[in-house]
């Protein structure tokens, strides 16, 4: 069972550059998460989606973009990085009163 | 939002027990908990939901008392596999499967 599958692991991007954080899960869960992971801090919620098409702001939206066309994908946009997104980013899955799959986490550096 | 978890850190003997609170300020429909350990994603311990309903897992229990808005994570005989950062992700019930996570606890145990 693969779960919740995250590309890259690691990446390092230079300032004003864009990227894509991959995310995609094969349980067929309706509910999807991103946050990131500052170091000793918890997770802050970034974007989340009920359903494909449905995509709605978390607590930490800007500077970040999503879009979910397919149950199984919901990919993050970083549009002209800043060194405050340096961050490790976690996707999660989940259906209601479940609990939250979770990827293995992309760990980014903006230099 | 965000709920209030106390201790920040615990240090143990192995075979000690601990306990970890969370505290929210608002209604909460259930409590999720979950351990992660240093560079790994979070992992999915238990589930709370309302009515007081005590769960358990190995030597892990938890509480949630959703009058006072507040669950406890119970450790007993800890192990060494037990050290890691600990957090609780109320759940509002209304906000269609989000979580908002505490800071975490930092509980180590030695030998």
């Amino acid at each position: 069972n693969a779960g919740v599958t995250q590309t890259p692991k690691f990446r390092i991007l230079k300032i004003g550059q864009s990227m894509t954080l991959q995310c995609t899960q094969d349980m067929n869960h309706n509910y999807m998460y991103w946050y990131r992971q500052d170091p000793g801090m918890g997770l802050k919620l970034i974007y989340y989606s009920v359903g494909a098409g449905i995509t709605d702001k978390g607590e930490v939206p800007n500077g970040y973009n999503v879009s979910r066309s397919t149950t199984e994908d919901f990919p993050l946009r970083l549009e002209l990085a800043a060194p405050s997104q340096t961050s490790v980013y976690f996707c999660a899955s989940t259906d209601r009163n479940q609990p939250q799959h979770f990827g293995d986490g992309t760990r980014l550096s903006i230099l | 939002q965000q709920p209030v978890q106390s201790p920040q850190a615990v240090i143990l003997r192995e075979g000690e027990d601990a306990v970890i609170n969370c505290s929210s300020s608002k209604a909460l429909y259930s409590v999720h908990w979950y351990r992660q350990k240093h560079g790994e994603a979070p992992v999915f311990l238990m589930i709370l939901l309302k009515g007081g309903e005590q769960k358990g897992h190995d030597k892990i229990s938890a509480s949630f008392n959703e009058k006072k808005q507040q669950s406890s994570l119970y450790l007993t005989a800890s192990q060494l596999s037990y050290s890691g950062t600990y957090f609780c992700g109320p759940h509002r019930g209304s906000t269609l499967g989000r979580l908002y996570f505490g800071r975490g606890t930092q509980l180590t145990v030695w030998p």
